[in-house]
């Protein structure tokens, strides 16, 4: 069964440093895509960034970037220049094919903290 | 705008008294879906639709039913709600079922049943 996994609960970082969100899943599949959603106070789910697993390019927007490796089956999130609008929780999402069910399987979330 | 909207947006109820939330996308997608979102366990779904009148269930859809009459539409209704179906719900929708598009999700619906 595929997995999603992030281990840390909490996160808190000052206004303007880097922070890095750990991720790993666990699956068989060959081709995929792996998401970074944020939820912020407002609880609205809104994508940060996806990364498909037949390129070996790390996906990037803005500020926002991931450390996708294939092989150890992880897919961290960067965050630089952090904001006060970045505090959320961030949640780690894989996206699988089961039948015609592509599915998003989730982890259990990451509360980001950007302290001014 | 381009949007998945959902109302209510809270909701408390009574056990057993039968509720519908309801979803609508203005994108014209096939795909859609709902999920509920429990504290640790991220978010996990009901239901889904591949299109109008075809629906299935997801991981966790005990005690959840859905119609799928209008592409726009995709409606949760809670026959008999109970407790444990206190969450934050999520509709979400996509141009196709591909694994490469993106779901776009709604603003969440806050259900608490006493």
């Amino acid at each position: 069964a595929q997995t999603v996994t992030q281990s840390q609960p909490e996160m808190s970082v000052q206004e303007a440093e880097t922070v890095t969100l750990s991720c790993t899943y666990d699956t068989s599949e060959n081709n995929y895509y792996l998401f970074w959603y944020k939820q912020p106070p407002s609880r609205q789910m809104i994508l940060v960034i996806r990364q498909e697993a037949y390129k070996q390019q790390n996906a990037t927007e803005n500020r926002f970037s991931v450390n996708f490796q294939k092989a150890a089956k992880s897919f961290s999130l960067k965050i630089s220049d952090s904001q006060l609008g970045d505090t959320a929780m961030y949640f780690c999402a894989f996206m699988k094919g089961l039948d015609s069910n592509y599915q998003l399987i989730w982890g259990a979330g990451t509360k980001l903290i950007i302290k001014p | 705008e381009a949007q998945v909207t959902q109302n209510p947006r809270y909701l408390i109820t009574v056990t057993g008294k039968k509720l519908t939330v309801t979803c609508s996308q203005n994108m014209n997608h096939e795909y859609m879906s709902w999920y509920r979102q429990d504290p640790g366990l991220g978010l996990r779904q009901i239901y889904y639709s591949m299109n109008v009148e075809v629906t299935d269930k997801g991981d966790v859809p005990e005690g959840y039913k859905v119609s799928r009459k209008e592409k726009r539409n995709f409606p949760l209704i809670l026959e008999s709600p109970s407790p444990n179906q206190t969450s934050l719900y999520f509709c979400a929708s996509s141009p196709t079922r591909g694994y490469q598009e993106t779901q776009y999700f709604g603003p969440g619906t806050r259900l608490l049943v006493l």
